[in-house]
């Protein structure tokens, strides 16, 4: 059982360019989301999914997209890369919304120049 | 506005020397309060729910409380494994906020 699979581990980004940070989860979960991490700041919502053809914004949706079009996938894809998107991301899954402990993926370290 | 506070930011403790961690939080609806632990380079890895006050949950030498504001982790006689940074969320049905986590080191 993979749990949540995040891609790739490490990128680096040139300011203006556009990318998708890949997520999979394979536990069969409705809920999903991003989250990214900063030094110094909790984990903060980036946004999130109740289930395939559903998303909606968390608490820093700007310069980021998502879709979900399958229960497996949840992309989210950066525009138009900014300094200030350096950061870790994390793609996380549970069974429900509430309630539910989440299962983190491993992580991708971005880091835009 | 929702918060959530941990502390200390850092705990140094020798191995065996009991402790406890802090979340303290001002929400708006509590549905309930969660602690992951996060090891360097990694995802946070879930540990605990808990969703009233008075409630306690164990598992090998860590204990979960909750009050009505607060909660708290207990770490009975650590290990070094036990080394990571420990994080506190809280829902409150429309969101997760999470604290930023209290970096522990258990010293051989």
């Amino acid at each position: 059982n993979a749990g949540v699979t995040q891609t790739p581990k490490f990128q680096v980004l040139k300011t203006g360019q556009s990318m998708t940070l890949q997520c999979a989860q394979d536990m069969n979960h409705e809920y999903m989301s991003w989250y990214r991490q900063d030094p110094g700041m909790g984990l903060r919502l980036i946004h999130y999914s109740v289930g395939a053809g559903i998303t909606d914004q968390g608490e820093v949706p700007n310069g980021y997209n998502v879709s979900r079009s399958t229960t497996e996938d949840f992309p989210l894809r950066l525009l138009s890369a900014a300094p200030s998107q350096t950061s870790v991301y994390f793609c996380a899954s549970s069974p429900g919304k509430a309630d539910y402990g989440y299962t983190f993926g491993s992580g991708t370290r971005l880091t835009v120049v | 506005e929702d918060q959530v506070t941990q502390s200390p930011e850092a705990l140094r403790l020798q191995e065996g020397e009991s402790s406890s961690l802090n979340c303290s939080y001002t929400v708006s609806g509590l549905r309930g309060l969660f602690w992951y632990r996060q090891d360097p380079g990694k995802g946070p890895e879930f540990l605990f729910t808990l969703y009233s006050a008075g409630e306690e949950k164990e598992k090998e030498r860590l204990k979960a409380t909750l009050t009505k504001k607060e909660s708290f982790l207990h770490i009975t006689a650590p290990k070094p494994e036990d080394s990571a940074t420990y994080l506190c969320a809280v829902n409150t049905g429309n969101q997760f906020y999470f604290g930023t986590g209290t970096s522990l080191t258990v010293i051989p």
